[in-house]
C-alpha cells in the first residue's frame, strides 16, 4: 500500500523541548515537504528537499531543523526555539512538479 | 518569492448553487497551479490542477480558469453538494519545460465553503 505515512498523529511537548515528528514516503518521490497549518493561514512552508542530503529553507523555517538522509524519510524537528509551535504540521511528496502527496499530519500541542 | 493571494475566506451557498473561489500570484515565472481540498480532520487531497500552457480544464462539476496576464486563476464549482462543503486551497509552482524540475509550493490561505441543503 503506497503512500506517506507521518506519526505520531498527536504529539505533546513541553517548554524548552525538542520533538521530532516522523515523515515516510514509500512511492519513490524525489521531493519533500514540511507544512505548518494554523487556522485563517493556509499552509505555509517550514523547509523543503529535492533530493538526498539537500534541502532548503521555506518561509518559515526559524525554529526548526530537518534532515533527508534518505530518499524515504524526511524528519522535521521543532526545537525550543520555535516559539509558539502549536499548530497542525503536514508531510507531503511529489514526483516533480505534479500532485503533492500529503500525509494525515501531525498536531502538536504545547503543555 | 512568490505569493498567493486567495478570496473570499469563506463562501456559503445553496445546494445546487455554484461556487467560485479566486486567487492571485506574483511570480510570472510560475507555471503550475493546482486546487486541493480539505475535509475537516483529513489531509489535503488534489482535485484539479492546471498548467500555463492552457487556459481552462474541467473535471465534471469543476473547472479552473487561468489569466497569464492579469496572474490569477480561478476554481468554478457547478451544482455544489454538501459534501462539497470543506476548505479548498489554490497554488503556484513553477515547473520547466519538461516539467522534472521543481520549486517550492505556495498555498493560499483557504476558502472555507460550506454548501446548504
Amino acid at each position: 500500500d503506497g503512500g506517506i505515512t507521518q506519526s505520531p498523529k498527536y504529539l505533546f511537548r513541553k517548554e524548552g523541548q525538542n520533538v521530532t515528528l516522523s515523515c515516510e514516503q514509500n512511492l519513490n518521490h524525489d521531493a519533500m515537504y514540511w507544512y505548518r497549518q494554523d487556522p485563517g493561514q493556509g499552509l505555509r512552508l517550514i523547509y523543503y528537499s529535492q533530493i538526498v542530503n539537500d534541502f532548503q529553507k521555506g518561509d518559515i523555517a526559524e525554529g526548526y531543523s530537518v534532515s533527508r538522509e534518505k530518499k524515504e524519510s524526511f524528519p522535521l524537528t521543532v526545537t525550543s526555539a520555535q516559539k509558539n509551535p502549536t499548530a497542525f504540521y503536514l508531510c507531503a511528496s511529489s514526483i516533480g512538479v505534479g500532485e503533492a502527496f500529503f500525509g494525515q499530519g501531525t498536531r502538536l500541542t504545547v503543555v | 518569492g512568490e505569493n498567493v493571494e486567495q478570496h473570499p475566506s469563506t463562501l456559503s451557498v445553496q445546494e445546487g448553487d455554484s461556487a467560485v473561489i479566486k486567487c492571485t500570484y506574483s511570480d510570472s515565472a510560475s507555471n503550475y497551479f493546482p486546487w486541493y481540498k480539505q475535509e475537516l480532520g483529513k489531509r489535503p487531497q488534489l482535485i484539479i490542477d492546471i498548467r500555463s500552457n492552457v487556459g481552462e480544464k474541467k473535471d465534471q462539476r469543476i473547472a479552473v480558469t487561468l489569466n497569464k496576464t492579469a496572474k490569477h486563476f480561478s476554481l468554478h464549482i457547478t451544482e455544489t453538494q454538501p459534501e462539497d462543503s470543506a476548505v479548498y486551497f489554490c497554488a503556484a509552482s513553477l515547473a520547466n519545460a519538461g516539467g522534472t524540475s521543481y520549486g517550492k509550493l505556495t498555498f493560499g490561505q483557504g476558502t472555507i465553503l460550506t454548501v446548504h441543503p
